[in-house]
């Protein structure tokens, strides 16, 4: 299974809104409703931001979304902080009965 | 509050074998899953597999069928992960993560243990 395809970096300025893209297959992101998009900062865990595509876990700022077209699924952060400055992966589930994951995306706040 | 407590730090041989465990509290241990994820050095996020503490079934990714098993204790509510025959490419920080659903892997993990590194070295 081969993984998600994601931009290796991406950037904005404090208050701008950034998209990272994830893309798939017709096996995977195309197929089911089971993406999900993690923010993981330097030496820690991954946290879970979105699930089921576009569902937030409580706690998880509303300026967090997620959508999907096709086999393409995005994360958009509004109001960019300096905080969210960090690696975001997104990841589905496969026909396989499998979970696949994207390379991750480096995300900095100028 | 949902915790997952995984073991300590691991250094084996190649060739070697490793088990990890990863003890859960606060919540009730059989109506979820878990994933165990790894990450090498400086990389990305690998999914290993996927154990239904409810019913025990577990999915594993291709490229480790044979050499890892996954395990749950439901009377300790604790989770095992053997993985065997250890290479120096093993060498990573392994997770386990709770997933929403004990009928199916989701892949929606939201509680992480704290990470145990394992390193693979002659």
């Amino acid at each position: 299974q081969s993984a998600l395809t994601q931009p290796a970096s991406v950037s904005g300025s404090p208050g701008q809104s950034i998209t990272i893209s994830c893309t798939g297959t017709t096996g995977d992101v195309g197929a089911y409703n089971y993406v999900s998009w993690y923010q993981q900062h330097p030496g820690k865990a991954p946290k879970l931001m979105i699930f089921e595509v576009s569902n937030r876990p409580s706690g998880v700022s509303n300026r967090f979304s997620g959508s999907k077209s096709g086999n393409a699924a995005s994360l958009t952060i509004s109001g960019l902080l300096a905080e969210d400055e960090a690696d975001y992966y997104c990841s589905s589930y496969t026909s396989s009965n499998t979970l696949v994951f994207g390379g991750g995306t480096k995300l900095t706040v100028l | 509050q949902v915790q997952l407590v995984q073991s300590g730090a691991e250094v084996r041989k190649p060739g070697a074998s490793v088990k990890l465990s990863c003890k859960a509290s606060g919540y009730t241990f059989t109506i979820y899953g878990l994933s165990w994820v790894r990450q090498a050095p400086g990389q990305g996020l690998e999914w290993m597999g996927w154990i239904s503490a409810y019913s025990g079934n577990t999915n594993y990714a291709q490229k480790l069928q044979g050499r890892v098993t996954m395990t749950t204790d439901t009377s300790t509510s604790t989770a095992y992960m053997e993985l065997r025959s250890l290479r120096s490419d093993d060498t990573a920080i392994y997770y386990c993560a709770r997933d929403r659903s004990s009928a199916m892997l989701t892949g929606s993990t939201d509680y992480w243990g704290q990470g145990t590194l394992v390193t693979v070295s002659s």
